[in-house]
């Protein structure tokens, strides 16, 4: 088992609806959960991250978490052309948080149709 | 406006050949994290450091690559001999530490070992 599962997509939605990026992971301990964007040829970039059980929200986008279900997700209101790219999920390493290190997943390429 | 810088952002070089690729962490931050990505595997941790200390390289192969970080505005990765294998692109991160898990990326280095 993977210990940061990311279906590989693509995803693909039409502009201006919401757009669901899921991810699993396997560390009882992780505590820090991350959403970065990667758009072709381009770097990371972090987009949100979350602490605590339940929805967090940002502008268009909101992260959950569900720490008995291991699970995290982002969502994508009125999803843009522009939101077109790979969404990895990143979760620290280590019970208690004990690390800085983050186990990346393989990423969800999303793709918003005009 | 802060962020990872990091040089060379291209290197082609031939096999056998020694690469050595730097990174300035954002100021301030005392976590470092060298990375490798590939389409086939994903992204990699090679090394992470923190306040200048290597706290694990136990994703580098170690006969062949060395991180360093000579002062807490330079980090490091070296490739001595290149082999093709070795074509990634090679981020930088930095973070805050102090129980902040967020890293900040840098453009990367695009190697090609031919």
């Amino acid at each position: 088992q993977k210990e940061v599962e990311q279906n590989s997509g693509p995803l693909s939605v039409p502009e201006g609806a919401i757009a669901s990026l899921n991810c699993t992971y396997s560390d009882r301990g992780s505590q820090s959960f991350f959403w970065y964007r990667q758009y072709s040829g381009k770097s990371p970039e972090l987009i949100m991250f979350i602490y605590s059980n339940g929805d967090k929200e940002d502008g268009r986008f909101t992260a959950q978490l569900n720490k008995a279900s291991q699970y995290v997700s982002l969502l994508i209101r009125d999803s843009q052309p522009s939101d077109s790219a790979t969404y990895l999920c990143a979760v620290n390493q280590g019970y208690g948080g004990a690390t800085n290190k983050l186990i990346f997943g393989t990423g969800t390429l999303l793709a918003v149709q005009p | 406006d802060a962020r990872v810088t990091q040089t060379p952002r291209h290197k082609v070089t031939e096999m056998g050949q020694e690469v050595t690729m730097r990174c300035q962490p954002i100021l301030g931050h005392n976590t470092v994290f060298w990375y490798r990505q590939t389409m086939m595997q994903g992204l990699e941790l090679l090394a992470y450091f923190r306040n200048r200390a290597p706290l694990d390289d136990s994703g580098m192969p170690k006969d062949r690559f060395s991180a360093e970080m000579p002062d807490a505005t330079l980090a490091t990765l070296k490739i001595q001999p290149s082999e093709p294998r070795d074509s990634a692109v090679y981020f930088c991160a930095s973070g805050p530490g102090q129980g902040a898990y967020e890293q900040y990326f840098g453009p990367g280095t695009r190697l090609t070992v031919t």
